[in-house]
């Protein structure tokens, strides 16, 4: 079992609607990231957490470290949010130099 | 928010010759550098740590010899395929954590190909 899990794997939407992308983990965490990849493969990162919620833009992200899971909303959604959303976590017990964990990411669609 | 760059953003090369990658962070202070390898449609694979002025730390399976990773500053860290084959041909991504904040920044990747 992979230890950080996304879901769904790939996703399809019209312009306009509402999206919520999970990741859900199993070890102890101190901080969660989540990276946007366009086609041509630069990353970019859009947050990291550690508890609660943060926003910027249009984009949404939440935390809830009891349960393990975290989810990244985007709002009004247009074609150009079409990316892989990957998910990446920092375990407490990483050592020193900290590695991160990779989700397998989320293919988003949006279609005009 | 915080800027990594790297360069170059793609490169072609031909068998049995080395190529350098830079990675940079623009705007701040990183004493730890990460370098990724991804495969396509694959997520990140982490290959080696890098440390201002000290000895890369290399992931299991990730040759040392074929793939150098010199920090020599602050803001700065390079990676250097040797003696390229086909195979090394791959997306490679860096990432610096900023002392201050302590949060991890990626830069855009320089796509590998060896002919």
């Amino acid at each position: 079992k992979n230890e950080v899990e996304q879901s769904p794997q790939n996703l399809t939407a019209q312009e306009g609607e509402f999206i919520t992308i999970n990741c859900s983990y199993s070890v102890g965490i101190s901080a969660l990231h989540w990276l946007q990849q366009h086609p041509g493969g630069g990353i970019v990162s859009l947050f990291m957490l550690s508890s609660g919620k943060k926003k910027h833009g249009r984009l949404i992200a939440t935390i809830n470290i009891q349960e393990k899971h975290s989810s990244l909303h985007i709002t009004a959604s247009h074609p150009r949010d079409s990316a892989v959303y990957i998910c990446a976590v920092k375990e407490v017990y990483g050592g020193s130099q900290g590695n991160l964990i990779f989700g397998k990411g989320t293919k988003l669609s949006v279609k005009p | 928010g915080a800027v990594v760059s790297q360069h170059p953003s793609w490169v072609i090369c031909k068998s049995g010759t080395s190529v350098k990658i830079e990675c940079r962070s623009l705007d701040f202070q990183a004493t730890t550098m990460f370098w990724y390898r991804q495969f396509p449609k694959q997520s990140l694979m982490l290959m080696a740590t890098s440390n201002e002025g000290s000895k890369a730390t290399y992931e299991q399976g990730v040759e040392k010899d074929k793939f150098l990773i010199n920090h020599a500053s602050l803001t700065l860290s390079t990676l250097t395929v040797t003696s390229a084959h086909p195979e090394d041909s791959s997306f490679y991504i860096c990432s610096a954590r900023d002392l201050a904040r302590y949060e991890q920044y990626f830069g855009p990747g320089t796509r590998l190909t060896v002919t």
